[in-house]
């Protein structure tokens, strides 16, 4: 039931863009987006609804594919503040608060 | 306004011993969720409590139990500690469920 992350580590220069993908086995019904830095608590990065959507803010933004059960994390003209890990939570019924996180993916970017 | 509070921030326990943690989420939100945070698991979901009823529970032991008060804070109970339960414990709030969780720095907790 646990989301799958690929890829589980990425290393970037400054610049760069960057794809995370978050796959379930179940059908969603939302997936957030998380990013946590080291020895600090996740911070929310954005929510989709299941409907095909896609949202964004700055250079971050996000596609929720429904019929492939999937959502995707689009990082473009990465910084160096964007290094953390990034964690997808998947909800898979339209009423409970059962967020479900995959493994994460570590992502560094360099200098 | 301030964050989601945890306390305490560390704690040492020993093999047998039973620990509480504490959380109490941003004033108005309704909804506590806890996670168990390990470098191999990653994010593994404990429960969701909304106005003082547990929603939903994860795959833990028995051992692992929780409450939340009128006032939305929130305690977890862990009895009979083992040494794999060394580990970060998140707590997060929101509005209601379904809605932006906001972390709280956590509880780590280590059982020797």
């Amino acid at each position: 039931q646990q989301p799958v992350q690929s890829p589980q580590a990425v290393i970037l220069r400054e610049g760069e863009d960057a794809v995370i993908n978050c796959s379930s086995s179940k059908a969603l019904y939302s997936v957030h987006w998380y990013r946590q830095k080291h020895g600090e608590a996740p911070i929310f990065l954005m929510i989709l609804l299941k409907g095909g959507e896609q949202k964004g803010h700055d250079k971050i933004s996000a596609s929720f594919n429904e019929k492939k059960q999937q959502s995707s994390l689009y990082l473009t003209a990465s910084q160096l503040s964007y290094s953390g890990t990034y964690f997808c939570g998947t909800d898979h019924s339209s009423n409970t608060g059962k967020l479900i996180f995959g493994q994460g993916t570590t992502l560094q970017v360099k200098p | 306004k301030a964050g989601v509070t945890q306390t305490p921030r560390y704690l040492i326990k020993t093999r047998g011993q039973q620990v509480t943690l504490s959380c109490s989420p941003i004033s108005g939100h309704r909804s506590v969720s806890w996670y168990q945070q390990t470098p191999g698991q990653g994010l593994q979901f404990l429960f969701e409590y909304f106005s003082e009823t547990q929603r939903n529970k994860g795959n833990f032991p028995g051992r692992f139990s929780g409450r939340q008060f009128s006032n939305s804070r929130s305690e977890m109970n862990v009895s009979t500690l083992e040494l794999g339960d060394s580990a970060l414990y998140l707590c997060a709030s929101s509005l209601i469920f379904r809605e932006k969780l906001f972390f709280g720095s956590g509880t780590q907790l280590s059982v020797l």
